[in-house]
């Protein structure tokens, strides 16, 4: 198994709060991304890391920020968290092929 | 509007029956994923298709990518309730490093 964590597991939290998830390898993969799972939509790409200090957005990026200061952390922020943002999230990590390799997510409420 | 449409969204079989799950899109993917996700865990990596009209065997499953590569099927032969889960497909839209997933196909095989 790829070597990837993501902190925290679980989190609930309030309306306008801010937010900071983890994600953490072992693997010293190029590649980092942040998804959302929602019912019905799947897997939709917030932002992705293509080396330290490079990053670029996905398809639901508003509302999100990213981080990656080092290979191996890749930090997805919720400046003021909506309960819009109530989702799975998942990290993914990938070297120089297309496969990615899944975290274990996070499961995020906005109450 | 999601750029890849899988279906069904959902199947309920037979142990021991077949089934075909279809992802399709209008877009051309430079490579495909197929993943299957376990209820509480991350998606896990099935197989990638890389060239047109390309077939992939894994046990009793059968995955194409069509001749155009703008989608793919995956069959199952002789399903058993181990197959049981939510199956995901993605594709890479030339090489931007950007994946965009199906909304999953939730099977369920009834012993």
């Amino acid at each position: 198994d790829a070597g990837i964590t993501q902190s925290p597991r679980h989190k609930v939290t309030e309306t306008g709060t801010p937010v900071t998830l983890r994600c953490h390898q072992t693997e010293n993969h190029r590649y980092m991304y942040w998804y959302r799972q929602d019912p019905g939509h799947g897997l939709r790409l917030i932002h992705y890391s293509y080396g330290v200090k490079d990053t670029d957005k996905g398809e639901v990026s508003d509302g999100y920020s990213v981080s990656r200061s080092k290979t191996e952390d890749f930090l997805l922020t919720l400046e003021s968290a909506t309960s819009s943002q109530t989702s799975v999230y998942f990290c993914a990590i990938r070297d120089r092929d297309p496969e990615q390799y899944f975290g274990p997510g996070t499961r995020l409420t906005v109450t | 509007t999601q750029l890849l449409e899988q279906s069904p969204q959902f199947l309920s079989i037979q142990e021991g029956e077949n089934l075909t799950v279809y992802c399709n899109s209008s877009s051309v993917f430079s490579s495909l994923q197929w993943y299957r996700q376990e209820p509480g865990e991350g998606p896990v990596l099935l197989v990638t298709v890389v060239t047109g009209g390309e077939v992939k065997k894994l046990k009793r499953l059968t995955f194409q990518f069509g001749d155009a590569r703008k989608d793919s099927s995956l069959h199952i032969t002789a399903a058993q309730p181990g197959d049981t889960g939510l199956y995901l497909c993605a594709g890479e839209l030339g090489n931007f490093n950007k994946f965009y997933f199906g909304s999953g196909t939730k099977l369920n095989v009834k012993p």
